[in-house]
């Protein structure tokens, strides 16, 4: 079964520091993999997502990953935080035999920053 | 385009009730998906319907259960309502025709079981 784990509940960095938010899947086959974001009292905003091509994912608000088969691991990345990305991140995987919209979620990150 | 919007966006009920949520997706969408979001357990999975069938489902006993209409709207449904049944329920939609397909969520709605 597919799962995918996040590494650390919970990062704090400093206005102008860089965002790392790590995430592993595990799974047998490489699923597509996806980024999202949840701001208080909202539902979930898609950041990126990997499909097939580039490993170097691009996506909004200056975020990026990259899929790393040998690593198992689609990290995101921003090179400066601002205030105004505080929110949780949450990375999720679906099965690439599987049409349907089946997301598996990790537990989220909640990401601080700092002024 | 108008987003996916749910109704109610909050709820109290007690023990023992049963409760409907709705979800509208986004015009054209023929999938939409359910999740329970608790704080413990995290995002999870309930089930998708694309054009009016149940296409996945995961791992929640059968008082889930959930239905489409051909207008895609989507409704789920909590019978014998537990405890721990309170939670943050958010629907998404896509179009559902490759698994690489954008879901977009809508805000979700707040379920308080007391």
């Amino acid at each position: 079964a597919q799962s995918v784990t996040q590494l650390g509940s919970h990062v704090s960095v400093s206005e102008g520091a860089l965002v790392l938010l790590r995430c592993n899947y595990s799974s047998s086959v490489p699923p597509y993999l996806f980024w999202y974001v949840q701001y208080p009292n909202q539902g979930l905003q898609l950041l990126l997502k990997y499909t097939t091509g580039a490993t170097l994912v691009k996506g909004i608000n200056g975020f990026e990953a990259e899929f790393k088969k040998s690593e198992t691991s689609f990290h995101l990345t921003k090179p400066s935080a601002h205030m105004s990305d505080a929110a949780e991140y949450f990375c999720a995987v679906s099965d690439r035999y599987n049409q349907g919209g089946k997301l598996i979620f990790g537990q989220g990150t909640e990401l601080s920053v700092k002024p | 385009k108008a987003g996916v919007t749910q109704t109610p966006r909050y709820l109290i009920k007690t023990r023992g009730q049963q409760v409907t949520l709705s979800c509208s997706p986004i015009s054209g969408h023929r999938s939409v998906s359910w999740y329970q979001q608790t704080p413990g357990q995290g995002l999870q999975f309930l089930f998708e319907y694309f054009s009016e069938t149940q296409r996945n489902k995961g791992n929640f006993p059968g008082r889930f259960s959930g239905r489409q209409f051909s207008n895609s709207r989507s409704e789920m449904n909590v019978s014998t309502l537990e405890l721990g049944d309170s939670a943050l329920y958010l629907c998404a939609s896509s179009a559902g025709v490759l698994g690489t397909d954008t879901q977009y969520f809508g805000p979700g709605t707040r379920l308080t079981v007391l």
